[in-house]
Formats: C-alpha cells, structure tokens, sequence
C-alpha cells in the first residue's frame, strides 16, 4: 500500500525563523516520485519540487530546502528566515511506481502561520 | 501561458440536486485529474483521463458522479444526486509529464 504521512497538522512560527516539514512516505516501488506542493488562502495548488527515487542530492532553492534519505522513507522540507507570505498548507504527495499513470497520494497537508 | 480554467468557483446546492464542474485545461495537456479535497484533508484522485480514455476512475462513486472529456479537451465532472458529504473543493489539473498544474477549484457547498 502507498501512504504519505505528514504528521505536523499545524505549525505556527514566527517570521525570519526557520521551520521543517516532515513527511513521510510509504511504497513497496522502487521507482517513484516525491513532490511538496504550497496551498495558498486562495486554494490553488502550486508545484514546488519534485524528486525521484534514485536522486537523493539534497536541493536548495532560495530559502526553500528539500532533504530526502531513502533509509528513513522521509522528505522533509525547510524553510528558511520565514516570511508571512509562506503562510500556506503545504502538502507532500508520492507518484508510484514511475509511470504518467499512477496516481499521486497526497498527505493530509500541515497548514504552516507565520507571525509577523 | 494560460493556466488550468475552471468553473464555476463557487456552487451552493441542496442535497439531492444536481450540479456540473467544468474544466479546460493547458492546451497540449494529454493528461487531466479530477480531485476532490475534503476540507483539513490533502487532494483524493477521483478521475484520471489520458486524452478521452479513463486511466483510473478507481475512487470515483461512480452511482452518483460522473465525468467525461470530449474531444480530449475540456472535461465535466457531474454529481448526480448530491449529498451532504460531498461538499468540498473539486479540483482540476493537467499534466503532459509528470508534474501536475491544478485550476483553482471550485468550492462546492451541499445544504
């Protein structure tokens, strides 16, 4: 069975500090996608990465970092020096085995606040 | 590049009544997802087409909702009878890889 956990249901911070995503995954493929995807208030989901099974290079994007380790089934996301407009739901979702067929699970989200 | 189009945005009906989604995709999209996403919930694939042809319709109730895509275009997704449960937002999105572009929902509200 594929299952994708986000265990952090909400998370509040205060602006200009750093915060994680956890999420972690379950799949018996060996070949599969990862993604993170940003809800904003206005409901549209917005890509922000997506990684593959064999590619376990941690990558860094602005303030935006991913760290992905297999051994753990975990793709975690970090967002650095926080701003309020990363005020969002941010969901995690796996696409197995690799194939424009397979669906994407998704998590069920960690809607992040950031204080001013 | 215009984005995935959806309407309407908003829809209020009463339980047991009828209501229709409609979705244009990107053009060239082969690819196009239904998803419903429950309030405090992450998106659950309803339907997913490839051109005309129904790749996975696994999740879909298929004795009150249905869905085609004429013409390997634009697609309507019905709910035929409502239920109190099925409010939500019904989200579109198009693909021609793997990477997924959803439309802005539309927030359905069943009283």
């Amino acid at each position: 069975a594929q299952k994708v956990t986000q265990a952090q249901t909400e998370i509040s911070v205060v602006e200009k500090e750093d915060v994680t995503l956890d999420c972690v995954y379950e799949t018996r493929d060996t070949t599969y996608y990862l993604f993170w995807y940003k809800q904003p208030p206005s409901g549209e989901l917005v890509f922000l990465i997506r990684r593959n099974s064999f590619d376990e290079q941690n990558e860094i994007s602005g303030r935006y970092s991913w760290n992905f380790q297999k051994s753990t089934s975990s793709f975690n996301f970090t967002i650095t020096a926080s701003q309020v407009v990363d005020s969002a739901v941010y969901f995690c979702a796996l696409r197995a085995p690799y194939s424009s067929a397979s669906k994407i699970i998704f998590g069920s989200g960690t809607r992040l606040s950031i204080r001013p | 590049e215009a984005g995935v189009a959806q309407s309407p945005r908003y829809k209020i009906i009463e339980k047991r009544q009828s209501v229709a989604f409609w979705c244009n995709p990107i053009s060239g999209h082969a690819t196009l997802y239904w998803y419903q996403q429950i309030l405090g919930q992450g998106p659950k694939l309803l339907i997913q087409f490839q051109n005309n042809g129904v790749v996975d319709d696994s999740q879909l109730p298929k004795d009150r909702f249905s869905a085609e895509r004429l013409k390997g275009v634009d697609s309507t997704l019905k709910i035929q009878p409502a239920k109190l449960e099925d409010s939500a937002v019904y989200l579109c999105a198009s693909s021609w890889d793997y990477e997924q572009y959803f439309g802005p929902g539309t927030r359905l509200t069943v009283t």
